[in-house]
C-alpha cells in the first residue's frame, strides 16, 4: 500500500494569516505516461462528509476560493491557505489515487489562534 | 445533479449481519465507481473498497478484505456494504462516494452503524 504521511497533525493559524499543510507519499504517486500526480485534498468540517477541493494536486475544484492552492509533485505535495478565514476550520485530508487501495493521509486539524 | 443518498443510522449487536445502502441519482450510474469510506469516531477517513457497477468488478483495501462485501444493484442504482457478522470495532460512519472519475468527487451523507451488546 501507498503510505500517506501529513504534518502537522494539527494547525493552528491567526485569521488572515498562510496555512500549510504538508502531504508525503511513501512512493511516486506522478503516472509519468500523462504528467498527473493522482492525489487530492479533501476538507471536511464537524458532521459533513467530505469535500474534494484540489484534485490532480493543484486543480482547485469548482466553487472553491482561490485562497486554497495545491502544489508539490512525486512524493511530496502541499495544501495551502493564503489567508484563513473562519470558515475554513476543518481536518483535511490528502488521498493518493495512484493505486488501489486509495490510501488518505491521517489528517490535519486546521483551527484559528 | 448527482446525488447519493445513504441509508440511516443503524444499531446491531455483534454477531448480527447488516447491509447499507448508497442510492445514486442524478447521472448514469453504471459509468463510474462507487467507494466506501470508513470513519471510526473521532478518527480519520479510511479507504475499504471501490465497486464498478457496471460489471461489478471490486477492489478493496487488504485491511477490509474479508470483512466486508461490497456490491451494487444496476436495476436500482444502488450500491451496499454487507457485513456477516458485526463486531464492536465495526462501529463507525461509512460514507459512500463516487469517483469522478478517480477522485471522490461526490458524498453521500453517511451511514452511522453502531455495534453495541
Amino acid at each position: 500500500d501507498i503510505v500517506m504521511t501529513q504534518s502537522p497533525d494539527s494547525l493552528a493559524v491567526s485569521l488572515g494569516e498562510r496555512a500549510t499543510i504538508n502531504c508525503k507519499a511513501s512512493q511516486t504517486v506522478l503516472y509519468s505516461s500523462n504528467n498527473n500526480n493522482y492525489l487530492g485534498w479533501y476538507q471536511q468540517k464537524p458532521g459533513q462528509p467530505p469535500k474534494l477541493i484540489i484534485s490532480w494536486a493543484s486543480t482547485r475544484e469548482s466553487g472553491v476560493p482561490d485562497r486554497f492552492s495545491g502544489s508539490g509533485s512525486g512524493t511530496d505535495f502541499t495544501l495551502t491557505i493564503s489567508s484563513l478565514q473562519a470558515e475554513d476550520v476543518a481536518v483535511y485530508y490528502c488521498q493518493q489515487y495512484y493505486r488501489p487501495p486509495y490510501t488518505f493521509g491521517q489528517g490535519t486539524k486546521l483551527e484559528i489562534k | 445533479e448527482v446525488q447519493l443518498e445513504q441509508s440511516g443510522a443503524e444499531v446491531k449487536k455483534p454477531g448480527e449481519s447488516l447491509k447499507i445502502s448508497c442510492k445514486a441519482s442524478g447521472y448514469r450510474f453504471t459509468s463510474y465507481w462507487i467507494g466506501w469510506v470508513r470513519q471510526m469516531p473521532g478518527k480519520g477517513l479510511e479507504w475499504m473498497a471501490i465497486i464498478n457497477p457496471g460489471d461489478s468488478d471490486t477492489r478493496y483495501s487488504p485491511s477490509f478484505q474479508g470483512q466486508v462485501t461490497i456490491s451494487a444493484d444496476k436495476s436500482v442504482s444502488t450500491a451496499y456494504l454487507h457485513w456477516s457478522s458485526l463486531e464492536a470495532s465495526d462501529t463507525a460512519m461509512y460514507f459512500c462516494a463516487r469517483q469522478s472519475p478517480i477522485e471522490l468527487r461526490y458524498w453521500g451523507q453517511g451511514t452511522l452503524v453502531t455495534v453495541s451488546a
